[in-house]
């Protein structure tokens, strides 16, 4: 089934310790995100990329980080987790940056101890 | 600032209808979109309107008002399965979306 795969599901995490969250598409959208969903609060918008080889910052870009190295992929850093990190993460993409509808990954459930 | 409100939390009975609203003050305005995301899972893509009107598909339709920064979603014949959050996200002047908190639908039979 085409769309986004996003792992792992759920993880927990240390304070201090570094893990990269994994999203790959297969439907060759040309833009990608990554969100925070937090109880309470909107989605909010962590980085993004509307091409490959291409990203910018969100609305709450601090302690992440993201590359893009291909059209398919586009991992999720925290190179120091904190426990205000402690969220779920879904990755969308859309086929044109800015315009249409958003496809969501399952999204990834973090806990940061 | 930019701002998105909607309610909290609805309750509604199986078979009736049920409007959500959704007020929002932005810098610009390019499209207002509808997701709907059930408990644990991602949300999915619901309607769209950028213009003045109501866009209906099937039992749910969506409902715009630019000039007072208002925007309703309507579910008719209501099912359990519409148990769910519903979330209003408004496109900025740049593209960029800006999400509200979300309004989570009860169903009671």
């Amino acid at each position: 089934t085409a769309g986004i795969t996003q792992a792992p599901t759920s993880q927990i995490l240390a304070a201090g310790r570094s893990m990269t969250l994994r999203c790959t598409q297969d439907m060759r959208h040309n833009a990608m995100y990554w969100y925070r969903q937090d109880l309470g609060l909107g989605l909010r918008l962590i980085h993004y990329s509307n091409t490959a080889g291409t990203t910018g910052k969100g609305e709450v870009p601090d302690g992440y980080s993201v590359s893009r190295a291909n059209t398919d992929d586009f991992p999720l850093t925290l190179a120091s987790a904190v426990p205000s990190q402690t969220s779920v993460y879904f990755c969308a993409s859309s086929d044109s940056s800015g315009v249409g509808s958003l496809h969501f990954g399952n999204g990834t459930r973090l806990t940061v101890t | 600032g930019q701002n998105i409100d909607q309610p909290t939390e609805m309750t509604a009975t199986e078979g009736a209808i049920v409007q959500i609203n959704c007020t929002y003050q932005t810098s610009g305005f390019n499209g207002l979109f509808w997701y709907q995301q059930h408990a644990g899972e991602a949300p999915t893509f619901l309607s769209y309107n950028v213009l003045d009107g109501l866009e209906e598909k099937g039992r749910f339709s969506s409902f715009l008002s630019r000039s007072k920064g208002y925007s309703y979603l309507l579910l008719k014949e209501l099912q359990m399965k519409d148990s769910a959050s519903y979330l209003c996200a408004v496109q900025d002047s740049n593209y960029q979306l800006i999400w509200g908190a979300g309004t989570k639908l009860i169903i009671k039979p």
